[in-house]
Parts: structure tokens; sequence; C-alpha cells
């Protein structure tokens, strides 16, 4: 099983600041099957980046993503209010289709 | 309209069994492989099953495999999870979502789950 490790638990900024988040695999794996997701309170989770790097469709330019093998980042610069949420990594290479245990954004 | 809506669930007692919908419209149903993802109360999101578009390649996390049963219907534009033996750690949202995949210039597959329904509530208790 590919397990996927999220850091920081929670990550709290000023708006107008950049977020680095991390999501590493015990196992590397084609960079293709990962993909991040964003997760606002009370909502279902929400596709923002695919194949580590590409943005989803109406997924800001503040949001993206880098990495390959087992180390991968999401990267919100200009962080606004509205970002608050849990943002989840997620590998499609085998099964069991793990999720990291997410990164949680406050802004002050 | 692109859309996945979840039904069927409700409260049960750890030993029952409950079978979760999910209706599809706005996409074409049999050119996708499809998904239920569950997230217990204050936790964070876990993979449960997955199902190709013919229904011949299906996978489940260890923690449900031999409990739980996915299944489709591609003339109703359905998909399915039968639950049995029902514990408390089931207990959760359960969300069905669109696995898609994308080829590019360089014959690089790329998976990711697209679309998302809104999730429906299972009690175990």
């Amino acid at each position: 099983e590919i397990v996927l490790t999220q850091s920081p638990g929670t990550l709290s900024l000023s708006p107008g600041e950049r977020a680095n988040l991390s999501c590493r695999a015990s196992q590397t794996f084609f960079s293709t099957l990962l993909s991040w997701y964003q997760q606002k309170p009370g909502q279902a989770p929400r596709l923002l980046i695919y194949g580590a790097s590409k943005r989803a469709s109406g997924v800001p330019d503040r949001f993206s993503g880098s990495g390959s093998g087992t180390d991968f980042t999401l990267t919100i610069v200009n962080t606004e209010p509205d970002d608050l949420a849990v943002y989840f990594c997620h590998q499609f290479d085998r099964s069991p289709y793990t999720f990291g245990q997410g990164t949680k954004l406050e802004i002050k | 309209e692109v859309q996945m809506v979840e039904s069927g669930g409700g409260l049960v007692k750890p030993g029952g069994s409950l079978r979760l919908s999910c209706a599809v419209s706005g996409f074409t149903f049999t050119a996708y492989s499809l998904n239920w993802v569950r997230q217990a109360p204050g936790r964070g999101l876990e993979w449960v099953s997955s199902i190709s578009q013919s229904g011949n390649h299906i996978y489940y996390a260890d923690s449900v495999k031999g409990r739980f049963t996915i299944s489709r219907d591609n003339a109703e534009n359905s998909l399915y999870l039968q639950m049995s033996t029902l514990r408390a750690e089931d207990t959760a949202v359960y969300y069905c979502a669109r696995q898609n995949m994308v080829r590019d210039s360089h014959n690089y597959y790329y998976y990711y789950m697209d679309v998302w329904g809104t999730g429906t509530t299972v009690t175990v208790s």
C-alpha cells in the first residue's frame, strides 16, 4: 500500500501569504497519477490539480502543483480567506488508491 | 449539467446492511470508471472501492473487503454500494466520484476524480 503523508497538519497564514503543502509517498510512482483536492467546510471535495501539476478546469492560477517520485507540493500564492479548507493528495497508481491525511489551511 | 447524486444513507444497527445508490446524469456513464470515497466525522477522506466501465475490474479497500460490494447498472446510469456486516467505524459520509482518464501526446495516462456527488450519510449505531 502506498502511504501518503501530508505536512504540515495545519497551516495558519495571513491573506496574501504563500502556502506550501507537502505530500510524501512511501513508494515512488508516476506523477501523472497524483492529484490534489480541496474540501471546504460542509462541502464535497473538489479537484484542484491532476497529474501533479495540471490545474483542473476553473481553478485559479494562484494554485500550482509540482513534484515527482515520492515528493509532491501544492503551492498557493496570495492566499485569500476563501482558501480556508482542507487539502488532500491522492494516488491512483495502485490499489488501494490512498489519500493523504490532509492539511488544514487556516486564514488569520 | 454533470451531476452525481447519492442516496440510501441512514441509521442502521451494527451487523446490519444498507445499499447506497449514485444516480448519474450529464455525461456518458459507460465511458468512466467510478469510485466510492467516504469520510468519517471529523476525519480525512478514505477511498473505498472502484469499478471499471464494464464492471470487469473491481477494487476494494482492505477495511471493507468481503463486506461491501460495488456494482453498476449501465442501462440505468447508476452506481451502487451494497454494505453488509456494518460496523460503527463505517459511520461516514459516502461520496461517489467519477474517475477521469486522459492520455497526452507522449502516451502518458492521467487518472483523477473530477466529479463528485454531495454525499449521503451512513450512521451505524
